[in-house]
């Protein structure tokens, strides 16, 4: 019940194009959040989502939280080399504990 | 500014060797800590985490242990190492009551040999 399937796996894109990578969950929940993890580092927040339908934007990244509260979506436009990494989904469960989707791993052709 | 301090950065043990990972914080007092592992660049999956000094909660059995001797340092250890726990090893921290303080240290890339 508390597992997130994350879609899809892995992403090879050229440069400028735009891509889209989604999570699902078979139970609702409060909040979305979005992490990109660059190669050997810790993963980083990018988007925070709070409410049902919610959408939001960080310079070339879009999120939105589904309206059924089991999904949401991670848009990011004009692709450049810099966005390589895996995207994560999180989910928060009781304790403010994150549990994590199997994440996105993005290859940014120049 | 809150920071989080994780090391060492890499780590190469031999099998049956003991383990101790250290992460710290600064910046904040009281902080929520995480200990996560990541295999193979993919999922994280939740060790332990802490809510105060001394209180330690346990995701998953293992071959690990977390202690918090003190408020703002949570460390990851091992008395006897398997090729099963090479990984990368992730603290966390957070405020508890908002999502948006959830940071990560930089990771340690511990490899069993």
């Amino acid at each position: 019940g508390q597992q997130l399937n994350q879609s899809p796996q892995s992403m090879f894109i050229q440069e400028g194009e735009d891509v889209s990578m989604n999570c699902t969950s078979s139970s609702i929940f409060n909040t979305w959040l979005w992490y990109k993890q660059d190669p050997g580092e810790g993963p980083v927040l990018l988007i925070a989502l709070y409410k049902a339908g919610e959408l939001t934007s960080n310079g070339r990244l879009t999120a939105q939280f589904g309206i059924t509260r089991k999904d949401s979506f991670l848009n990011i436009s004009a692709s450049i080399p810099s966005d390589v990494g895996i995207y994560f989904c999180a989910k928060e469960t009781s304790g403010s504990r994150l549990t994590f989707g199997e994440g996105t791993q993005l290859t940014v052709n120049p | 500014s809150q920071t989080i301090h994780q090391w060492p950065a890499t780590l190469v043990q031999p099998v049956g060797s003991p383990l101790s990972l250290e992460c710290t914080v600064e910046g904040t007092s009281n902080p929520n800590l995480y200990w996560y592992r990541q295999a193979a660049g993919r999922g994280l999956q939740l060790l332990f985490y802490s809510v105060g000094i001394g209180q330690i909660s346990s995701e998953v059995p293992q071959n690990l242990s977390a202690s918090r001797p003190q408020d703002r340092q949570f460390i990851l250890s091992s008395k006897k190492l398997l090729l099963s726990d090479s990984g990368f090893y992730l603290c966390a921290w957070s405020t508890g009551t908002g999502i948006s303080g959830y940071t990560f240290g930089s990771g340690t890339r511990l490899t069993v040999v």
